[in-house]
């Protein structure tokens, strides 16, 4: 299957830290991705993570997965109003297609 | 490179209408995606194209729509005739498969409204 589930909102104070979770089914894929959407724009990548990784962090951005399980997360640290957004995991496959989540919309509070 | 370009940004049209939106994807890519977005549905693939060629169009909803790519730097999406139930953000995405990843690169979108 191609599936790709994430939850849909998540609301956070601003300094605190986000953790936006993911969970897919194809474990075949080459690399897993996250894209941010801002409002009234086109999805844009973040950060990606190659699937023989664990962990790859990027300044305030830290990506964690666990193959076995299927997971795959978003760390933001001290997050910013200007991190409001959605975000969506993708991950690719033997197509050349990516399959994307439903994306979290992230809600920042002052 | 300017990244994709799509046109019209808005469009707005009564139902029944013939709506064509068009995308230049980024010089040098040989993939090109068509999704649509809305808030029941999210963000959904409608067809995409290898070379130029379409390679799965499974996504396309009806035979309303229909999509070409005449040539690596343009492609368009057609809706015929158009439905107020088509109303949604349609995005162009392009990549590169010769790249170490598959990333793709979104144009802003076209929001369609259908009245």
């Amino acid at each position: 299957g191609e599936d790709v589930e994430q939850s849909l909102f998540l609301s956070v104070r601003e300094g605190d830290s986000s953790v936006i979770n993911c969970t897919y089914t194809d474990s075949s894929s080459t690399y897993l991705y996250w894209y941010k959407q801002e409002p009234g724009a086109g999805l844009q990548l973040l950060t990606y993570i190659f699937s023989n990784m664990d962990m790859k962090q990027d300044q305030r951005l830290t990506v964690l997965l666990n193959k076995k399980d299927k997971h795959l997360s978003l760390r933001i640290a001290d997050t910013q109003t200007g991190d409001s957004a959605i975000y969506f995991c993708a991950h690719d496959g033997e197509t050349g297609k990516l399959i994307f989540g439903q994306g979290t919309t992230l809600q920042v509070k002052p | 490179d300017a990244g994709v370009i799509q046109s019209p940004r808005h469009e707005v049209t009564e139902m029944g209408q013939e709506v064509t939106l068009r995308c230049k994807p980024i010089s040098g890519h040989d993939y090109l995606f068509w999704y649509r977005q809305t808030m029941m549905r999210g963000l959904e693939l409608l067809i995409y194209f290898n070379n130029n060629v379409p390679i799965d169009d499974s996504g396309m909803p009806e035979d309303r729509f229909s999509a070409k790519m005449p040539n690596a730097s343009f492609s368009t999406l057609k809706i015929q005739p158009s439905e107020p139930r088509d109303s949604a953000v349609y995005f162009c995405a392009s990549s590169l498969r010769g790249a170490s990843t598959y990333e793709q690169y979104f144009g802003p979108g076209t929001r369609l409204t259908v009245t």
